[in-house]
Parts: structure tokens; sequence; C-alpha cells
């Protein structure tokens, strides 16, 4: 069974400048999930679809990040303007759907912004 | 914020010994997970326990919960360095999952 792929695996940007990541879930999970994980710390939830719907956006800043879901199927998450805080490790995941907890994540997509 | 914070922030111990790290978290739960992050690498689920269970055991792991005191542990026993690693824990808060800080062990050959 494939996992969860994700690309770029590295971005190297400057400040200002835009960048967009790209998730592909398991097949036939209706959940999709986009966490930021900040060195050190634990990964935090930035967005949670159910199918093409959005479940919860609260902690997304969306003044610059924006995501969306295809189809109910691959999802693309964006930022634009970068800062410098936004440097960090962007973890998708996903799971057979909301009811069902355990996650399957993704190697992940490191930003660096400088 | 944080729903749960793991305690020690990290842990150095011999191969052979057992590792243990405690997870705190705040609000009533459903379940609660386990999860393993190498370095510079994904998340792997590693067991789950449901709010009505106190221990699970999966191979050299033992879990416990404690829903009164909103704690739960993680006992990896009989260490071997490839066990090295961040270990997490999550809750459901109440349909999402809410990581803890983590804890990062290293496990001396």
């Amino acid at each position: 069974e494939a996992g969860v792929a994700q690309s770029p695996r590295y971005k190297i940007i400057e400040k200002r400048q835009s960048v967009a990541f790209w998730c592909n879930p398991i097949s036939g999970h209706a959940t999709l999930y986009w966490y930021q994980q900040i060195l050190g710390q634990g990964p935090k939830l930035l967005i949670q679809f159910q199918n093409n719907g959005v479940v919860d956006d609260s902690q997304l800043p969306k003044d610059r990040f924006s995501a969306e879901r295809l189809k109910g199927v691959d999802s693309t998450l964006k930022i634009q303007p970068a800062k410098l805080e936004d440097s960090a490790v962007y973890l998708c995941a996903s799971s057979l759907d909301v009811q069902a907890p355990r996650l399957f994540f993704g190697e992940g997509s490191r930003l660096t912004v400088l | 914020s944080q729903q749960g914070e793991e305690d020690p922030q990290a842990l150095s111990i011999q191969e052979g010994e057992n590792a243990t790290m405690n997870c705190s978290y705040k609000t009533s739960i459903n379940n609660l997970q386990w999860y393993r992050q190498n370095s510079g690498r994904g998340l792997v689920h590693l067991i789950l326990i449901r709010s009505n269970e106190r221990e699970k055991h999966s191979g050299r792991l033992r879990v416990t919960l404690d829903t009164s005191k909103k704690s739960s542990s993680l006992l990896i026993t009989a260490s071997r360095a490839a066990d090295t690693a961040s270990y997490f824990c999550a809750t459901d808060y109440p349909d999402k999952l809410i990581f803890g800080t983590g804890t990062r062990l290293q496990v001396f050959p």
C-alpha cells in the first residue's frame, strides 16, 4: 500500500516570496490534515479536510496561508507571502475518516525562509 | 496551545534499559495515541488507548491511561538503539488530533 506522498521535500525561499506544498493521501482516506512542526515542537494542526470540505481551519493564518483539496483527493497548501517564522516542516497526514483516529503521515516538506 | 505535554523533554539511556515517558493533557478525551518520529521523518503511529481502557500492550510497548489524573505513560522495555526518536502523545479534541510537545529519547549502544 502506497503511503502519503508529499513534495517538495525541501524548499528554501526568501521572505515575502510564495511557496506551495502538495500532498497525495492514501487511496480511500477521506480525511486529510496539514500540520506545521517548528523545530523542537510538536505538530500543530493547520487545517483538516473531510473529503473536499473543511472541518477545521481555526489555526490557519488565513491572511497568508491557503489550502484546498481537489476533488477530495490531492491537497495543496500555499503560503503567500512567507515570513521568517514560517520556517518549519509541513506535514500532511490522512485517515480513513474523522471517526477513525489513526493518522498516516507523509515525510514532510521542510521550508526555510531566509 | 498544545493539549498534551510530555515529560521528560529529553531522556538518555543505555541499550537494554527501559524508557518511560509521560503525557499530561487538559480536557476529557475519547482516546489517546502515541506516535514516534525519527529525525527528519514523518510521524508513525505506535498505539491507541481508549478512555475506557487502563493499560494496553504492543510488543515492547506498554501504555497506561489514568483519566482521573488526565495522564498517560509509555514504557518501552529492553530498549534498542533503533528506538532513538521523538515520541509524541496525541489526544482527540474532540474531532481533531492535538499533539503534545514530545520526548526526545536517545538510546546509546
